[in-house]
């Protein structure tokens, strides 16, 4: 069965900086998805990126982007010039085809004015 | 109302209560999922529903029981329920299963049994 691992439980960033959150992901499938969600706190979890694997190019929304290693099955998520609002639980997500969604324990990211 | 909406917010129920949670979409989505969000554990998907049917359901107990009258509206009906119950339920929809597809997630309920 596919797994996915974020092994960062928290993280903290200064205001204006870079952060970098992890993932790694375990599958025998070449062809998939992978997504990061964002949930802050008491509000509804929304997509922030997604990468297909059989694209070589690393996805980017904005301040977000991620580096996609297929070989090394792994997928980070880059926050630059990080806001006050970006403060929230992470999730790195996994989909192939039409199967569920398999969801990581999720990052705690705190950013610090 | 846009989007993902769930009611109630919040419910807290006995172990011997009946209650139900009510998913609503307004986009006009095929798919419809549940999740629970346990503190300290991943998201685990619970049941789908593809065009009102019922594609999936993960090992569910069955005092956990959806109910999808029309691809707009989902329901999870709950009943004799245990406190390892208690956890934010999250409903979900997206256009169609394949991967692609975002899925939008509503504000969730949150259920404590006492």
């Amino acid at each position: 069965a596919q797994t996915v691992t974020q092994s960062q439980p928290e993280m903290s960033v200064q205001e204006a900086e870079t952060v970098t959150l992890s993932c790694t992901y375990d599958t025998s499938e070449s062809d998939y998805y992978l997504f990061w969600y964002k949930q802050p706190p008491s509000r509804q979890m929304i997509l922030v990126i997604r990468q297909e694997a059989y694209k070589q190019q690393n996805a980017t929304e904005n301040r977000f982007s991620v580096n996609f290693q297929k070989a090394a099955k792994s997928f980070s998520l880059k926050i630059s010039d990080s806001q006050l609002g970006d403060a929230a639980m992470y999730f790195c997500a996994y989909m192939r085809g039409a199967q569920k969604l398999v969801f990581g324990q999720g990052t705690r990211l705190t950013i610090n004015p | 109302e846009t989007g993902v909406t769930q009611t109630p917010r919040h419910l807290v129920m006995g172990m011997t209560n009946k209650k139900s949670l009510k998913c609503e979409q307004h986009l006009g989505h095929n798919a419809m999922y549940w999740y629970k969000q346990s503190a300290k554990k991943p998201l685990e998907l619970m049941f789908v529903y593809s065009l009102e049917e019922r594609v999936e359901n993960n090992s569910v107990p069955s005092r956990f029981s959806p109910e999808c009258p029309n691809s707009s509206h989902l329901f999870l009906h709950l009943h004799t329920l245990q406190p390892e119950d208690s956890a934010l339920y999250l409903c979900a929809s997206s256009q169609d299963r394949q991967g692609w597809y975002e899925q939008y997630f509503g504000p969730g309920t949150r259920l404590t049994v006492t």
